[in-house]
């Protein structure tokens, strides 16, 4: 059974920084694209940022370009989201997502990450 | 970039069929992946690649993309069925994920 865990929401003023885990089990963590996907309260789904497989291919939502970072850890199955210089339109549930290919087929449960002053 | 368009609500009776579009420019020569996300939950996926059905989606769940919309169809609505639905694909232009905005479905 694929399980998604994620881990690290908290409140954060602006302009603080977050990291974000996501440990990932029931699946040959290496073979997948993962990705991280927030949706904010009473909002739709926003796609945040994408690493593939080998890590070779990282992609960025314009709206964190630049602020956010993501990574993957091989030996731990895990998935990561550093965030810095977050913004009040950062506040959301950030869910992190397994990818075959181009669609999104397994999801953890969230975290919620709320930056407010 | 690349723009997903929903209608933000589709009220249908139970046992009716309901169609949710999703429109965007040349959809058609793209693939579209369908979303089911009730309240408090994470999303489920429910349609991958236009129409094909992952394992534990009832039939009633199908989709169909060409031109310029894709639809997602609820064949015999149920109760269980009223939850937001969201269209997806991957626009390899700008190398960026797209959602649609999302589709309220109420079963009257």
């Amino acid at each position: 059974e694929v399980k998604l865990v994620e881990s690290g929401g908290g409140l954060v003023k602006p302009g603080g920084s977050l990291r974000l885990s996501c440990a990932a089990s029931g699946f040959t963590f290496s073979s997948y694209t993962m990705n991280w996907v927030r949706q904010a309260p009473g909002k739709g789904l926003e796609w945040v940022s994408s690493i593939s497989s080998s890590s070779t291919y990282i992609y960025y939502a314009d709206s964190v370009k630049g602020r956010f970072t993501i990574s993957r850890d091989y030996a731990k199955n895990s998935l990561y989201l550093q965030m810095n210089n977050l913004r009040d339109e950062d506040t959301a549930v950030y869910y992190c997502v397994r990818e075959p290919s181009e669609y999104f087929q397994d999801w953890g449960q969230g975290t919620l990450v709320t930056v407010s002053s | 970039s690349y723009v997903l368009t929903q209608p933000p609500s589709v009220s249908v009776a139970p046992g009716k069929t309901a169609r949710i579009a999703c429109a965007g420019k040349i959809i058609g020569s793209k693939s579209v992946h369908w979303y089911q996300q009730k309240p408090g939950q994470a999303p489920v996926l429910v349609i991958y690649y236009d129409s094909d059905r992952p394992s534990g989606i009832p039939e009633r769940f199908s989709g169909s993309n060409s031109g310029n919309t894709a639809t997602l169809t609820i064949s015999r609505v149920e109760a269980g069925d009223e939850a937001d639905y969201y269209c997806q694909l991957w626009d390899s232009y700008s190398s960026h994920y797209v959602f649609g905005s999302g589709t309220k479905v109420t079963v009257l």
